[in-house]
């Protein structure tokens, strides 16, 4: 019954691999998010999709690239990964197209670790 | 710049104490506020949000939190602390369309 899920919950790669996170929600949400949380645990908003339209993209490596099969999943892709990758990268929904207003729901996160 | 600013990174209070943590936040216009709790490996609940009206706002678990607008700032307040509350806490704002800003959080810690 959980509401915001990702998978997985920890990630330990080398460097140049390529990884996906994987997040769904069961909330009916129409917009969905991806946050990256740094070593001094600081959020900030990477992309957003609303019914599969991209609206938010941040000055992100295109090494990253968000996937969204459906309004209920929102993937990321990350290529050639590299040690300033390492973090906790976590998925977010909101009912809305403006998100803040209804509040978002966010999972518990993906510990990503690049050795 | 335009920012959110939480001054304190760690406080340490006593089980039962009163707590205040501070936010200000630099954005021309009166954003959507925010206070989220991270527990250690959690995701991030909210506690409570301001829009418009009433600038003292009611959240969950106890806490609440005061807009002021000659401020800038958004202070998070709990009349008695329990241990339970150890965690880090954001604040975050909505200066337009749907993207979160948040500030660096605030430990709490709580001691016995």
């Amino acid at each position: 019954d959980t509401a915001v899920s990702q998978t997985p919950k920890y990630l330990v790669t080398q460097m140049g691999n390529d990884k996906s996170i994987k997040c769904e929600q069961n909330l009916g949400h129409d917009t969905m998010y991806w946050y990256k949380q740094d070593s001094k645990k600081f959020l900030k908003i990477m992309f957003s999709y609303n019914n599969k339209e991209l609206i938010i993209n941040e000055t992100v490596p295109n090494r990253f690239s968000p996937k969204s099969p459906d309004k209920a999943h929102l993937n990321l892709h990350i290529n050639s990964l590299e040690l300033g990758d390492s973090a906790v990268y976590f998925c977010a929904s909101s009912p809305g197209r403006t998100g803040p207003t209804y509040g978002y729901t966010f999972g518990s996160g993906t510990r990503l670790t690049v050795v | 710049a335009q920012s959110v600013t939480q001054p304190d990174i760690h406080i340490t209070v006593s089980e039962g104490a009163s707590l205040e943590l501070r936010c200000n936040y630099s954005y021309g216009a009166t954003p959507y506020l925010f206070w989220y709790v991270q527990s250690p490996g959690q995701g991030l609940q909210l506690l409570l949000k301001y829009f418009s009206g009433d600038t003292l706002v009611q959240g969950i678990k106890g806490f609440e939190a005061e807009f002021k607008r000659s401020q800038s700032s958004f202070n998070l307040r709990k009349p008695s602390v329990h241990w339970s509350d150890a965690a880090e806490y954001f604040c975050a704002v909505a200066p337009y369309g749907n993207k979160l800003v948040f500030g660096a959080g605030t430990i709490l810690r709580v001691k016995s």
